[in-house]
């Protein structure tokens, strides 16, 4: 199999704390680690790529000071979200690559969804 | 640019057959994706198409041309549990998954 969990599934914050989610390849070692995030009723919005032991590649228009990544193995990436406001609230999925499928699939977590009061 | 263009929103009932279609404009092209994703869910995968043609597996079906820029999902005998988002997804150059907004299918009985 190909199991990403993240955690927390769910997280309620006040205004201007930080949160961080984890997600961890449970049955591989993945190559490489991808945030993403969702509004209500829109696509999947790419935030971040990121492999072990180097920094992140953040998307245009993503504050890489707000939302810090870190991936420190082979199985755990962390995302923090920073100061989060409400407008940060929405659903993180993580999804990752391993080195040998043959198509480069990417195998999703279940998703945090964050709600900053 | 690059973008995914798929329907918003399609209805069908069940015991039906329905064809999602989506077309893309990407830099470069590695495969396209077809996920299905439940709401408050993450998005699970159904089929990569790399060639032209026709895939199928079980009820879902999906089909590529690359000349086209044209793929297109194919689901037949629609039970309830089908009604989900529908995402089609092109691996660009750089291995970068460009995805679709997604097309909300509602099964009616």
């Amino acid at each position: 199999g190909a199991v990403v969990s993240q955690h927390p599934s769910w997280v309620i914050c006040k205004s201007g704390t930080s949160v961080k989610i984890e997600c961890r390849s449970l049955d591989f070692q993945a190559t490489t680690m991808f945030w993403y995030r969702q509004f209500p009723k829109q696509s999947l919005m790419l935030m971040a790529t990121s492999n072990e032991g180097s920094k992140a590649t953040y998307e245009q228009g993503v504050e890489k000071d707000k939302f810090l990544i870190n991936h420190a193995s082979l199985t755990l990436s962390t995302l923090t979200v920073t100061s989060a406001h409400p407008e940060d609230s929405s659903f993180y999925i993580c999804s990752a690559t391993r080195a040998d499928t043959d198509y480069n699939e990417q195998f999703f977590g279940p998703g945090t969804r964050l709600t900053v009061l | 640019g690059q973008n995914i263009d798929q329907p918003t929103e399609m209805t069908a009932t069940e015991g039906a057959i329905v064809q999602i279609n989506c077309t893309y404009q990407t830099s470069g092209f590695n495969g396209l994706f077809w996920y299905q994703q439940h709401a408050g869910e993450a998005p699970t995968f159904l089929s990569y198409n790399v060639l032209d043609g026709l895939e199928e597996k079980g009820r879902f079906s999906s089909f590529l041309s690359r000349s086209k820029g044209y793929s297109y999902l194919l689901l037949k005998e629609l039970q309830m549990k089908d009604s989900a988002s529908y995402l089609c997804a092109v691996s660009n150059s750089n291995y970068q998954l460009i995805w679709g907004a997604g097309t909300k299918l509602i099964i009616k009985p």
